[in-house]
């Protein structure tokens, strides 16, 4: 079965508004995390990643959260933007891969 | 700013018939890899090439497809018998290692190729 998914498959939000997009997945052994930004027509784009041993990242107005206990992902996007509109992928690098294993995706829909 | 690029953006196919999709991977990349999203579906992962030779591949990546690089720049997928089920959009990537935790290890995609097989 998948190991990575996500909770919402769509999220819209006004432009400005904090965009908090979730992500579970079910392999203790992953210990590399990566969030990546799809827009309309183009390939996944890298955002952030995060290690196992860290539980909070910061980026330019992007924070990825961790939690290990209940095995969650979470990518906070500040004050977005209508250019933020996207889909957005969380992937997960089991131990000794360097390949991402994708989720499905969430449809991040900014509103101006 | 260096990108990879691939060619066509669309092909479409008879059913059983090869097909051939280019990527040109960012110049100093020595990690190439392809990877399918079917319509609506999550993003798979195909297949990792490194130094002129297939390093990891999924199950998905059986014995109709093939990776090349032919010269210097290039770098392809042949798919040799083309089913429905593979049309999908494929990407290409390529990244300068496969260092995990480390930002050289980050992937850089391709625009993708839609294949739609009839």
């Amino acid at each position: 079965g998948e190991s990575v998914g996500l909770h919402l498959p769509t999220l819209s939000v006004q432009e400005g508004d904090n965009s908090i997009i979730n992500c579970a997945y079910s392999n203790s052994a992953s210990d590399y995390f990566i969030w990546y930004k799809q827009e309309s027509g183009k390939g996944p784009q890298f955002i952030i990643d995060i290690r196992s041993n860290m539980d909070k990242r910061q980026g330019q107005r992007v924070t990825v959260l961790l939690n290990k206990t209940v095995k969650h992902l979470s990518l906070q996007i500040a004050a977005t933007q209508p250019g933020d509109s996207a889909v957005y992928f969380c992937a997960e690098n089991r131990g000794g891969s360097y390949i991402p294993t994708f989720g499905r995706g969430t449809s991040l829909i900014v509103h101006p | 700013e260096p990108e990879v690029t691939q060619t066509p953006s669309h092909q479409v196919t008879q059913m059983g018939q090869e097909v051939i999709l280019r990527c040109v991977p960012i110049s100093n990349h020595l990690y190439f890899y392809w990877y399918r999203q079917i319509l609506g579906q999550k993003v798979e992962f195909l297949v990792s090439f490194y130094n002129n030779e297939i390093s990891e591949k999924s199950e998905i990546f059986d014995d109709q497809f093939s990776v090349e690089r032919p010269d210097g720049s290039n770098f392809t997928l042949k798919i040799r018998s083309t089913k429905l089920e593979d049309s999908a959009m494929y990407f290409c990537a390529s990244s300068e290692r496969s260092g995990r935790f480390s930002s050289y290890n980050e992937q850089f995609f391709g625009p993708g190729t839609r294949l739609t097989v009839l």
